[in-house]
């Protein structure tokens, strides 16, 4: 079955600091991901996606197929990266199946 | 500039009561969702539609049901509210992904959610 599992529910990280949310995934076939980001008080927004190779706000994600996982990046991270973090993986063009969310926390 | 709005922020219902949830998209998108979002738990599908009158159920359909007699809306139901109802519900729009092109052709669009508490 589709599976998206995120290890962490909380990261700390100081302001400055690298920091990498993990999340791996269970599929069969070829997987499309991305990330979602919530804010406080916002709604829930799209980050990034794994087809885009983008770099987002500083972050990024490799896909890495071998280890069935798609962790996002970012090498110094800023107080307003605090937020909710959800990866995701698009179930055959159908509905999208999300990880429990990692909560980042950025300390200044 | 997507825009997905839901009916209320927040909302109070006794058990038992029936329960309306709206969601409006402006995007002519064919495919819609219902999640609810829970600590712990992340986002979880209780239903989807592909299209109008058409409906899929989720991962926990249990004690909601859906109605979409219009493309762009979608509504959730509880038939009779109850206490481990409570939670945030999220609304999401997607256009027709087998279409392909553009950089958000398969991205979600999520509306601002519905903070329900069921007493």
């Amino acid at each position: 079955a589709q599976r998206v599992t995120q290890p962490e529910k909380l990261l700390s990280v100081f302001k400055g600091a690298p920091v990498e949310l993990k999340c791996n995934y269970s599929y069969s076939g070829s997987p499309e991901l991305f990330w979602y980001v919530q804010y406080s008080r916002q709604r829930l927004q799209l980050l990034l996606r794994h087809i885009s190779r983008e770099s987002i706000k500083g972050f990024t994600a490799d896909l890495n197929k071998g280890e069935t996982s798609f962790h996002l990046k970012k090498p110094f991270a800023q107080e307003e990266d605090s937020a909710m973090y959800y990866c995701a993986l698009d179930n055959y063009g159908q509905n999208f199946v999300f990880g429990p969310g990692t909560r980042l926390s950025v300390l200044p | 500039d997507v825009k997905v709005t839901q009916s209320s922020r927040y909302l109070v219902k006794r058990t038992g009561e029936k329960v309306f949830l709206e969601c409006v998209q402006d995007m002519d998108h064919e495919n819609m969702f219902w999640y609810r979002q829970d600590p712990g738990l992340g986002l979880r599908l209780i239903y989807f539609s592909y299209d109008v009158k058409m409906k899929e159920k989720g991962d926990i359909p249990e004690g909601y049901s859906v109605s979409r007699e219009k493309k762009e809306r979608f509504s959730l139901i509880l038939e009779s509210a109850s206490t481990n109802q409570t939670s945030m519900y999220l609304c999401a729009s997607r256009g027709d992904t087998s279409l392909g092109g553009g950089p958000s052709y398969n991205e979600q669009f999520f509306g601002p959610g519905t903070r329900l508490t069921v007493l």
